[in-house]
């Protein structure tokens, strides 16, 4: 069974701090992941993907994928308030999304 | 673009109604995907189109639950009868087919099943 799991939170960090936010999935059939992110009573908007192990880079968000360990990260730096959310990881499985349950983040300023 | 367009946005029903969510995609975009939203099971896909058919259906919970797809531009999931435990919120999402990057989701119906 395909699975992504990630911890529910909440995740608190302080603002200008770095956020961690972890998934691990069950399934080596995904090569893919994507990060999205979902403000209360909003729909999910994607900020980030990885194809490749390693270390992806944009802006303030670094994705990480390291798939021997099957563990997909993101990382947030200089956290502003505003980066408060919930944040869904998901494998990609053929044509199909498989989501986690997502983390909250809170950002305290 | 407008992006992904869902309607109605709000939705209060009594148990044993007929529901029907409409979703019209991004143009362009050839890929439809259907996904229920609850606190206790997340995020979960239900049916996706790609060019207007049905392609895998296996997450729709019951046969009280039905999709179509006419045209390119507009897609229904219907639920007949409705039952309390299908509250919950209802996202179409479209894509170009195989580019999950261009995944946009619409704003999504908040269905409540009295």
């Amino acid at each position: 069974q395909k699975e992504v799991e990630q911890n529910s939170g909440p995740l608190s960090v302080p603002e200008g701090a770095i956020a961690s936010l972890n998934c691990t999935y069950s399934d080596r059939g995904s090569q893919s992941f994507f990060w999205y992110r979902q403000y209360s009573g909003k729909s999910p908007e994607l900020i980030m993907f990885i194809y490749s192990n390693g270390d992806k880079e944009d802006g303030r968000f670094t994705a990480q994928l390291n798939k021997a360990s099957q563990y997909v990260s993101l990382l947030i730096r200089d956290s502003q308030p505003s980066d408060s959310a919930t944040y869904l990881c998901a494998g990609l499985y053929g044509n199909k999304l498989v989501f986690g349950a997502g983390t909250i983040l809170r950002v305290k300023s | 673009d407008a992006g992904v367009i869902q309607s109605p946005r709000h939705e209060v029903t009594e148990m044993g109604q007929e529901v029907t969510l409409r979703c019209k995609p991004i143009s362009g975009h050839n890929s439809l995907f259907w996904y229920r939203q609850t606190m206790m099971r997340g995020l979960e896909l239900l049916i996706y189109f790609n060019n207007n058919v049905p392609i895998d259906d296996s997450g729709m919970p019951e046969d009280r639950f039905s999709a179509k797809m006419p045209n390119a531009s507009f897609s229904t999931l219907k639920i007949q009868p409705s039952e309390p435990r299908d509250s919950a919120v209802y996202f179409c999402a479209s894509i170009i087919a195989g580019e999950q990057e261009t995944q946009y989701f619409g704003p999504g119906t908040r269905l409540l099943v009295l």
